[in-house]
Order: structure tokens, then C-alpha cells, then sequence
């Protein structure tokens, strides 16, 4: 089974301050995905990259293959950011199976 | 394009009781994926079904069951409920067999075992 670690577990951050999630997992993956959850459940999928960055709007996701270790990024943040952020991968590294998810960054953005 | 949607929103259930919750996944998706989510933790993978067929599960007893119907909705069934079955529990549609392809939420079934 996919093991995945997400860092840091909780944050709070000044309107506009740069925010850095990070994720590494322990067995190797065809694709990782970032997932956004707002109080209530609700899951959103803000990307799924296989390789190197992508970007969309304010959020950016990066990957490196060999170190296992993936990145989320948003850029001048806003308090309508705040939501828990969640990489998963698959769960057991590749195929057909479904997902093994961090324990999710609780995102504070505060005005 | 509908989206994914999930019923009942809540429900109550007793220990030892039996359940049943749904899910209509994405149009043209036939893949769903069921997840379980307790409180401050990560969503838990369940189990998986592709074309009818159970194709991957994770570390949940026997008593945690499912169906996938022609039209790709989907179904959990749980037996014998746990107190600490009590929890969020969300499906994902996603198109093909594999994980690469983007997933779809519903908003998910908060059971609570009493």
C-alpha cells in the first residue's frame, strides 16, 4: 500500500503570503492528484500531474518522479483559500485500484 | 452534464443495523471509487468497481460490500454496523479503469451509528 505524507498538518498565513504544501509518497506512481475539501465534505480535484508543474490560476502543482515528492503552491493567497488540501496517490502505486490520501493541510487564510 | 451525487445527505443507524448508500456517478464515467472519511482524517479508499466488477479494495472487512449497476451508479452497503463506522463517507466517478484520469466528488453521506 501507498503510504503518503503531507506537510504541514495545519497552517495560517497572512492574506497575500506565499503557501507551500508539500507531499511525498513511498511507492512509485503513473499520477498524483491535489484535491481541495471545504467544511461540509465537499472534494474538489484541482489537478492530477504525472510530471514536472502545472498551473492554474493562482495554484501551482509540481512533481519529481524520482524523489517521490510533490508540491502545491498558491501565490498571493486569499482567505477564500482556506480549505484542507489533500495529495493523493494510487493506492497501491499504479493501475487499477483507487486512491490512498494524506491527512489533509488545514489552510487558514486570514484578512 | 450532471455530476456526482450521493444519497442520502445523513443518515442514523443503530449498531448492528444494516445500510445503504448510493451514488450516480458523472455522465459517461465508469469507474466509482468509495471512501470513507472520519472526523479530521484523510478519506480512506474502500473499494473500487469498473464495469460491474470489483477491481481494487482496501484494508475494510467483508461486511463493507458493493454493487455496481449497468448504468454505472453505484451502491455500499454496510452490515453489522460499528460505532466507529460513523463517518463521511464519499464516492468518486472517474472515466476508464485507472486512476490517472481526473475524479469527481459527490458531496458525500455523513453517517452517524448510534
Amino acid at each position: 500500500k501507498n503510504e503518503v505524507e503531507q506537510s504541514p498538518q495545519n497552517l495560517t498565513a497572512q492574506e497575500g503570503e506565499f503557501i507551500t504544501i508539500n507531499c511525498s509518497y513511498s511507492v512509485g506512481i503513473s499520477a498524483l492528484h491535489w484535491l481541495q475539501q471545504h467544511p461540509g465534505g465537499g472534494i474538489v480535484s484541482l489537478f492530477m500531474l504525472s510530471s514536472g508543474k502545472k498551473k492554474h490560476g493562482r495554484l501551482i502543482a509540481t512533481i519529481n518522479i524520482q524523489e517521490k515528492h510533490s508540491s502545491l503552491h498558491i501565490t498571493a493567497s486569499h482567505p477564500r483559500d482556506s480549505a484542507v488540501y489533500i495529495c493523493a496517490a494510487p493506492y497501491s502505486g499504479g493501475g487499477a485500484d483507487g486512491l490512498t490520501f494524506g491527512k489533509g493541510t488545514h489552510l487558514i487564510i486570514q484578512p | 452534464e450532471t455530476g456526482v451525487t450521493q444519497s442520502p445527505t445523513h443518515l442514523i443507524k443503530t449498531r448492528g443495523q444494516q445500510v445503504t448508500l448510493r451514488c450516480s456517478s458523472q455522465s459517461g464515467h465508469n469507474t466509482v471509487s468509495w471512501y470513507q472519511q472520519a472526523l479530521g482524517q484523510g478519506p480512506q479508499f474502500i473499494f473500487q468497481y469498473y464495469r460491474e466488477e470489483e477491481n481494487g479494495r482496501g484494508n475494510f472487512p467483508p461486511r463493507f460490500s458493493g454493487l455496481q449497476f449497468p448504468n454505472y451508479s453505484s451502491e455500499l452497503n454496510v452490515n453489522a454496523l460499528e460505532l466507529d463506522d460513523s463517518a463521511l463517507y464519499l464516492c468518486a466517478s472517474s472515466l476508464a479503469g485507472r486512476v490517472n484520469s481526473p475524479l469527481h466528488f459527490g458531496n458525500g453521506t455523513r453517517l452517524t451509528v448510534t
